[in-house]
Parts: structure tokens; sequence; C-alpha cells
């Protein structure tokens, strides 16, 4: 069936450094490739999305590209700040089926 | 509202109760979902509506989940005779349609079985 795998966390940063969460994904098909944020005590909010090979989706300064010859959708972001401590989500949808399925979350933290 | 509602935030049951969690989508959106967030299994999906289709029910973990979305707008989860591995966070997610699937998000329902 469709899975998301993503790194195990907590993954610890001092500010400004740079970022990597990894993604990979196993689909029949071609799906659309998601990060989702949950900041502490709130909601999933949408950071950013790719919907075909080759596709960047950025926002807030995070940055993934949508690889399928590696299954992988690599979330970046070249200097984190304390504000970025949430957890993520990787997730992907599919034609004819639009739930998400999600990876199990990366909590990050960022020391001042 | 401007985004999703849920009621209640919290809600503390004695197993073999029934609950009603509610959901509010962002007006216009026709296509809301709800997964369920646990410590043990992740997010994981529930169940689909999309405008006046028959639901996707593939995700209910049981014949004692259901869920009904009355005229196109408010969604109603309910949980029959509730056990202690129901105790999670509930999410209702809605989109403005099943094709643009970019979901937004409810703060969630902490469901708690005593």
């Amino acid at each position: 069936g469709d899975s998301v795998t993503q790194m195990e966390g907590p993954v610890t940063l001092s500010e400004e450094a740079f970022l990597t969460i990894n993604c990979t994904y196993t689909a029949t098909g071609y799906p659309s490739l998601f990060w989702y944020v949950q900041y502490p005590g709130e909601g999933l909010q949408l950071l950013l999305k790719a919907t075909k090979a080759d596709d960047k989706g950025s926002n807030k300064g995070f940055e993934a590209t949508y690889r399928k010859e590696t299954t992988s959708f690599h979330l970046e972001k070249g200097s984190v700040q304390v504000s970025d401590s949430a957890v993520y989500f990787c997730a992907l949808s599919l034609t004819g089926r639009r739930a998400l399925t999600f990876g199990s979350g990366t909590r990050l933290q960022v020391q001042p | 509202g401007a985004g999703v509602s849920q009621s209640p935030s919290n809600k503390v049951t004695e197993k073999g109760k029934d609950v009603e969690l509610r959901c509010d989508p962002i007006s216009g959106h026709t296509a809301l979902y709800w997964y369920r967030q646990s410590l043990g299994q992740g997010l994981e999906f529930l169940i689909y509506f999309q405008g006046n289709s028959a639901p996707d029910k593939s995700g209910l973990p049981s014949d004692r989940f259901s869920a009904e979305r009355t005229g196109g707008s408010v969604s109603t989860l309910t949980i029959q005779r509730t056990q202690q591995e129901d105790s999670a966070v509930y999410l209702c997610a809605s989109s403005i349609s099943d094709i643009y699937n970019e979901q937004f998000f409810g703060p969630g329902t902490r469901l708690t079985v005593l």
C-alpha cells in the first residue's frame, strides 16, 4: 500500500543552522506531495506542496523538490529560527483517493 | 468562520459510552475529511465526504465508528461503545474540492476514554 517514511526525530538544531528533514514515499501512481507543520498547541497547517515530478514547493523559507527518481520530497531550510520549532509531517495523496497518507512526523527543536 | 472549527475541544468519557464529535468546515468547501492522531498510530485517515457522493469509509477502524454530513456542510463523527484505544485527537479537514487537495485542518477534539 501507499506509505510515507520520515526521518526519526527529534531534530535539534541551533538557530541559523541548515535544516533537512528526509521524506520518502511508496505509491502506486503519481501522488501529490505535501509538508504540513504543527506548531505547539495548534492544528496542522499546510507548509508547501508539489503536484508533479521536479516541482519545487516553497513557503516561509522552506523548500522541497518532488524527486520521482528517488521517490523523495525532502524538506530544507537554509537558516532555521526558534519559531520554526514544531512537528513536521510529510504526506501524499493519490488521484482518485483524496485522503492524505501521512508520515510519522519529525519534531524539530531549534535552540537560541 | 474563517477556518475549520471542531467541538468539543476536549471530551472525557467512560468506556462503553457513545460520543459525538462535530466539525464545521470552511464555507464553500465541498470535501471534508476526518483523521485520527494518536501516539501509537500517527495520523490515520478515517472517512471522506465529497459533495453528494457516497463517502469513502475505507479508513474507519470498526463498525463502532460512523459519520454523517448534513446538507453538504457540518459533519458529525460518532463513536459507539467507546474503548480505551479510541483515545486520540480527532481532526477534521476540508478542501475547496477534491481536485485541488489543499486540506485545511481544524484544531481537533481530544478524546479521552477512561
